[in-house]
């Protein structure tokens, strides 16, 4: 196992709500990247946490936000939600050391219907 | 930024055959060169990666090459087996102190047939 977790598994939500995703990282690491995968496609990048705070965004909006703890768990927050919100929301988590990213250790995932 | 094309997003292959997918990337100042296969409903796994100080490198059935003067890489796997079959996503990315993000392809869905 690789040691990321994330809760919930599986959650539906309407329109216009918001959604809170968590995340443990694996032990050791300190740097938490969040992924959005929409079903058939390939993870996009949403945004890298590192020593609690954004260390890089992909082009996702602002109602995209997100939160890095002191023992480098995380949350992604989404308001507003559209039906486009839909998919699989990965969290990964590697360790950020002399400017250099290890391997990526992804989560199983928290898979989001928007109805 | 950064765009990963990957081919093909299909390959069907007979079991003990080779299996090769092939990506390009745009950004010259990509250096790292993942490759990930999920199973359907799993968490994406690397399965090998490559930096660009590097040509090639192979782990066991499995193989990457990198050119980076024609920014493409092919994952090579050898004698494939049915447990194979998933799909695999290439990836790209440049490595700053500013974190980095990794730019995926589409995905190639691999069935091995017995």
């Amino acid at each position: 196992e690789t040691g990321v977790t994330q809760s919930p598994t599986h959650l539906i939500k309407t329109r216009g709500q918001q959604v809170t995703l968590r995340c443990s990282s694996q032990s050791g690491h300190n740097t938490v990247s969040w992924y959005q995968q929409a079903l058939g496609q390939g993870p996009q990048f949403i945004f890298q946490y590192y020593r609690e705070e954004e260390n890089g965004r992909g082009n996702f909006p602002p109602r995209f936000s997100g939160l890095q703890f002191p023992n480098y768990s995380s949350e992604l927050n989404v308001n507003a939600l559209e039906l486009d919100d839909s998919a699989l929301y990965l969290c990964a988590s590697s360790s950020l050391a002399g400017g250099y990213t290890g391997e990526l250790f992804f989560g199983e995932g928290s898979r989001l219907t928007v109805l | 930024g950064e765009n990963v094309e990957q081919h093909p997003s299909t390959l069907s292959v007979q079991e003990g055959d080779s299996a090769v997918i092939k990506c390009t990337y745009s950004d010259s100042a990509s250096n790292y060169f993942p490759w990930y296969k999920q199973e359907l409903g799993k968490r994406p796994q690397l399965i090998i990666d490559i930096r660009s100080n590097v040509g090639e490198k192979k782990d066991q059935r499995i193989a990457v090459t990198l050119n980076k003067t024609a920014k493409h890489f092919s994952l090579h796997i050898t004698e494939t087996q049915p447990e194979d079959s998933a799909v695999y996503f290439c990836a790209a990315a440049s490595n700053s102190n500013s974190g980095y993000a990794l730019n995926f392809g589409k995905g190639t869905s691999l069935l091995v047939t017995p």
